[in-house]
């Protein structure tokens, strides 16, 4: 199993431009994350997704929009990309919704946006 | 809601040197905590967990957290560091998001910094 992928791994936009951030994993896992880590910051979580078909906001989801057509695949769009989105952003990924359930991260894509 | 709060920013220490690293949360009935590690330039891995039963929890590369519900803390402790475990440390408590749904809520982090 690969785990959690994402791509790109870095990424630098100007602002206004648009972008997607891609995150799949291959474990079959129903819950989706998107954190966002800020320097000297833990993670903030961005949105989550339950299953395909079904998302929802987390605590910084302003500037962003998800989708998830497939179990697999969680993409995070920013759309008019601004240097407050500069950040290092995880996608993870856990089983079901029982408390016990470990989540599993990926290795993470830093954008840098100017 | 519930939170965590991790209370060093960094840490440095000696090599084959004891460390603790401190976390405590904000109160409340049913608590799950956790304690990742984020080596450089990679994702967070679980380092170890508290569900329920024990207070003493032991995880992988040698660490362990004491639940301590009167102190509302769960410190990380391993009794003699390596350089390999300069990392950053996040704790982190499970919380709801409503209709049986969970994420995960961390701390600022602690960088531990293993010096020899």
């Amino acid at each position: 199993n690969a785990g959690v992928t994402q791509t790109p791994k870095f990424r630098i936009l100007k602002i206004g431009q648009s972008m997607t951030l891609q995150c799949t994993q291959d474990m079959n896992h129903n819950y989706m994350y998107w954190y966002r880590q800020d320097p000297g910051m833990g993670l903030k979580l961005i949105y989550y997704s339950v299953g395909a078909g079904i998302t929802d906001k987390g605590e910084v989801p302003n500037g962003y929009n998800v989708s998830r057509s497939t179990t697999e695949d969680f993409p995070l769009r920013l759309e008019l990309a601004a240097p407050s989105q500069t950040s290092v952003y995880f996608c993870a990924s856990r089983p079901g919704q029982g408390f016990r359930d470990e989540q599993f991260f990926g290795p993470g894509t830093r954008l840098t946006v100017l | 809601a519930q939170s965590v709060t991790q209370l060093d920013s960094q840490v440095p220490v000696f090599e084959e040197a004891p460390v603790e690293l401190r976390c405590n949360y904000s109160s409340s009935v049913s608590v799950y905590l956790f304690w990742y590690v984020q080596y450089p330039n990679q994702g967070l891995q679980l380092l170890l967990k508290y569900l329920s039963g024990s207070t003493l929890v032991k995880g992988i590369n040698g660490f362990e957290a004491e639940f301590n519900k009167s102190q509302t803390s769960f410190h990380l402790r391993k009794p003699s560091v390596h350089i390999s475990d300069t990392a950053e440390y996040f704790c982190a408590v499970s919380v709801s998001l409503g209709t049986g749904r969970r994420a995960l809520t961390f701390g600022s982090g602690t960088r531990l910094q293993v010096q020899p």
